[in-house]
C-alpha cells in the first residue's frame, strides 16, 4: 500500500541555522504534497505545497523539494527561528485523500 | 473566521460509554474529515465527507460512526468507547479534492 515516512524522527539545529526535513514517499502516483507545522497542543497548520509537475517551490523562508525519481520530499527552512520549533510532517494524494507521515520533531537550540 | 473549532477539547470515558464530538467549521468547504492521531504515527483517516448529506468511511473507520446533517457541521459518534480509542482526534475541512486541509485544535480522548 501507499505510505509515506520520515528519514529523522527528531531533528535539533541552532537558531540561525538552516533546516532540512526530508520524507519519502512509495506511491509514484501521488501528484500532491503538502507539509504541515504541528505546533504541541494544536492542530496541523499548512506551510507549503507542491504538485507533481515542479521540482521545487519557495515561500517565505520555506522552499520545498521534489524529486520523484528517488520518490523523495524535503523541506527547507532558512535561518531557523525559535518559533520553528514543532512536528513537521508531509501528505501526499493521488486522489481524494492524504497520506501523512509520522512526522519530524524540530527543535532550535539557542 | 473562526475556522474549524471541535467541542470538547477534552473527554475521559469508560470502556463502553458513548459520545460524540462536534466538528463545526465556517468556511463553506464542502469537503470534512475525521482523524485521529496517536504517538509515533501519522494522521489516520476516520471518515470523511464529500457534501452535506454524505459521509464515507477512511482507513480506520471501525468503531466509528458520522453524520453530516448540515454543510458547516460534521459529527463524530463513539457507540461504545474501548481503551484502543484513546487517541486525540482532529476535524478537517477543505473546499475540494487536492487542496490542502484546514485542522481544527484537536479533542484529546481517554478510554479507560
Amino acid at each position: 500500500g501507499e505510505s509515506v515516512g520520515l528519514h529523522l524522527p527528531t531533528l535539533s539545529v541552532q537558531e540561525g541555522d538552516n533546516s532540512i526535513i526530508n520524507c519519502a514517499y512509495s506511491n509514484s502516483a501521488s501528484d500532491y504534497f503538502i507539509w504541515y507545522k504541528q505546533e504541541s497542543g494544536k492542530g496541523p497548520q499548512f506551510i507549503i505545497d507542491i504538485r507533481s509537475n515542479m521540482d521545487k517551490r519557495q515561500g517565505q523562508r520555506v522552499t520545498v523539494l521534489l524529486n520523484k525519481t528517488v520518490k523523495h520530499l524535503s523541506l527547507q527552512i532558512a535561518a531557523t527561528q525559535p518559533g520553528d520549533s514543532a512536528v513537521y510532517f508531509c501528505a501526499e494524494t493521488h486522489g481524494q485523500n492524504f497520506v501523512f507521515g509520522p512526522g519530524t520533531r524540530l527543535s532550535v537550540l539557542p | 473566521n473562526a475556522g474549524v473549532t471541535q467541542t470538547p477539547k477534552f473527554r475521559v470515558l469508560k470502556t463502553g460509554q458513548s459520545m460524540t464530538l462536534l466538528c463545526a467549521q465556517d468556511m463553506n468547504h464542502e469537503y470534512m474529515y475525521w482523524y485521529r492521531q496517536d504517538p509515533g504515527m501519522g494522521l489516520r483517516l476516520i471518515h470523511y465527507s464529500v457534501g452535506e448529506g454524505t459521509t464515507a468511511k477512511g482507513e480506520v473507520p471501525d468503531g466509528y460512526n458520522v453524520s453530516r446533517l448540515k454543510k458547516q457541521n460534521f459529527l463524530l459518534g463513539l457507540e461504545s468507547a474501548a481503551p484502543s480509542q484513546t487517541s486525540v482526534y482532529f476535524c478537517a475541512s477543505s473546499p475540494g479534492q487536492g487542496i490542502p486541509q484546514y485542522f481544527g485544535p484537536g479533542t484529546r480522548l481517554t478510554v479507560t
